[in-house]
């Protein structure tokens, strides 16, 4: 079962924040962030791999609750380049190589 | 740069007709999978391989095969296909980073279109 991600599409006006959420009704071993741009690959932006770790670069950050289930991913003052659709991946099973991603949150930066 | 190559980037057939999506890569990982993407965004992989002659399934059912002889070559086969297999199909290949995670490239994915 795929990781539910919240909310399923976000408007933003450039410099505003944004909070994306990945929700997991099983286990969480690690998490992975990819953003894939209109008509273009997904990409990905960085992998979370134990509990209560905290990551970012830029103006985007991550956070993983093991005991919860869940990760966030967390956009800064938002810029025009931050649109796209958002995904979080885990791997299916815990012990396996196969990455299951959620359902996916569409940004869109305005003007 | 490492690559990842799919081919054709679309494609319009009519039912019945048997593809071969290809893809390839030249960064020399073991491990390559094979997602579908419909329009409404969610991304299902529906093939895996960790390296040569071994290949699995993936969580979501599709009636496409794949075959892995080669390590570079991982292409998808529909034998007779149909509207219902109207979708956009990405390629992804990975290795173990050394944080012991398994970081995927992906291709630029082909859009097939069954009539």
């Amino acid at each position: 079962q795929q990781p539910v991600q919240s909310p399923q599409a976000v408007i933003l006006r450039e410099g505003e924040d944004a909070v994306i959420n990945c929700s997991s009704s099983k286990a969480l071993y690690s998490v992975h962030w990819y953003r894939q741009k209109h008509g273009e690959a997904p990409v990905f932006l960085m992998i979370l791999l134990k509990g209560g770790e905290q990551k970012g670069h830029d103006k985007i950050s991550a956070s993983f609750n093991e005991k919860k289930q869940q990760s966030s991913l967390y956009l800064t003052a938002s810029q025009l380049s931050y649109s796209g659709t958002y995904f979080c991946g885990t791997p299916y099973g815990g012990a396996t190589n196969k990455l299951i991603f959620g359902t996916g949150t569409l940004l869109a930066v305005q003007p | 740069e490492a690559d990842i190559y799919q081919t054709p980037r679309y494609l319009v057939i009519g039912t019945g007709k048997k593809i071969t999506l290809e893809c390839s890569q030249t960064m020399g990982h073991d491990k390559m999978y094979w997602y579908q993407q419909d329009p409404g965004m969610e991304l299902h992989l529906i093939h895996y391989s960790y390296g040569v002659n071994s290949t699995e399934k993936g969580d979501l059912s599709s009636e496409s095969t794949v075959s892995r002889i080669r390590t570079e070559h991982f292409p998808l086969t529909l034998e007779s296909a149909r509207p219902s297999h109207t979708s956009q199909y990405l390629c992804a290949s990975s290795d173990r980073a050394s944080s012991g995670a398994n970081v995927l490239t992906f291709g630029a994915g082909s859009r097939l279109t069954v009539l």
